[in-house]
């Protein structure tokens, strides 16, 4: 199994540039969410998902969008970049015995750093 | 606010000693997490202790839950300077309606000194 894959590792992009940040996962797991990471700030949740055609905001959704059309696809779409995303990016996904998000293990992808100018 | 708080910030030790990190949190929470991240790298998941439980092992990590103190403790014995890394902890709660909430701390750098 390959896991939690994220690309690019690393973009550029100016000013009001839109993009699409790629998350597959090959384990079956019904839930997959979005953080970013910040110097000195931990991870903040952006967007998660409990299953295909259902998404739900995390802590700091503004600036960003998703869907999930598939289990194994989680894509984050930015559609107005801004110097203020300029962080790494990480997807992850896990399964649930006993039903809800983040109830058992989270496998997390490698991640994306990307960079506003 | 943040949901969860590691103490310390920055931990140094040499190879061999234990280490000790420290989770605070606010509201009663469903379950706390614990995660190791290598720097550039992406976070691996070390345990998971859910509100009823008060203690988890895996190998040389031991976790401990107090919901009465609303605090976690790692800990890390006859450490490696492979373990030095950012730990974090998240905490999960249920705030109703089936929702629930996920926080990540801010973390402790721990550096092992060989």
């Amino acid at each position: 199994n390959a896991g939690v894959t994220q690309t690019p590792k690393f973009q550029v992009l100016k000013t009001g540039q839109s993009m699409t940040l790629q998350c597959a996962q090959d384990m079956n797991h019904e839930y997959m969410s979005w953080y970013r990471q910040d110097p000195g700030m931990g991870l903040r949740l952006i967007h998660y998902s409990v299953g295909a055609g259902i998404t739900d905001q995390g802590e700091v959704p503004n600036g960003y969008n998703v869907s999930r059309s598939t289990t194994e696809d989680f894509p984050l779409r930015l559609l107005s970049a801004a110097p203020s995303q300029t962080s790494v990016y990480f997807c992850a996904s896990s399964y649930s015995l006993a039903g809800g998000p983040w109830q058992e293990t989270q496998y997390f992808g490698p991640g994306t750093r990307l960079l506003v100018l | 606010s943040q949901q969860g708080e590691e103490d310390p910030q920055a931990l140094s030790i040499q190879e061999g000693e234990n280490a000790t990190m420290n989770c605070s949190y606010k509201t009663s929470i469903n379950n706390l997490q614990w995660y190791r991240q290598n720097s550039g790298r992406g976070l691996v998941h070390l345990i998971l202790i859910r509100s009823n439980e008060r203690e988890k092992h895996s190998g040389r990590l031991r976790v401990t839950l107090d919901t009465s103190k609303k605090s976690s403790s790692l800990l890390i014995t006859a450490s490696r300077a492979a373990d030095t890394a950012s730990y974090f902890c998240a905490t999960v709660l249920y705030s109703g309606a089936g929702s629930y909430q996920l926080t990540f701390g801010k973390g402790t750098k721990l550096s092992v000194i060989p």
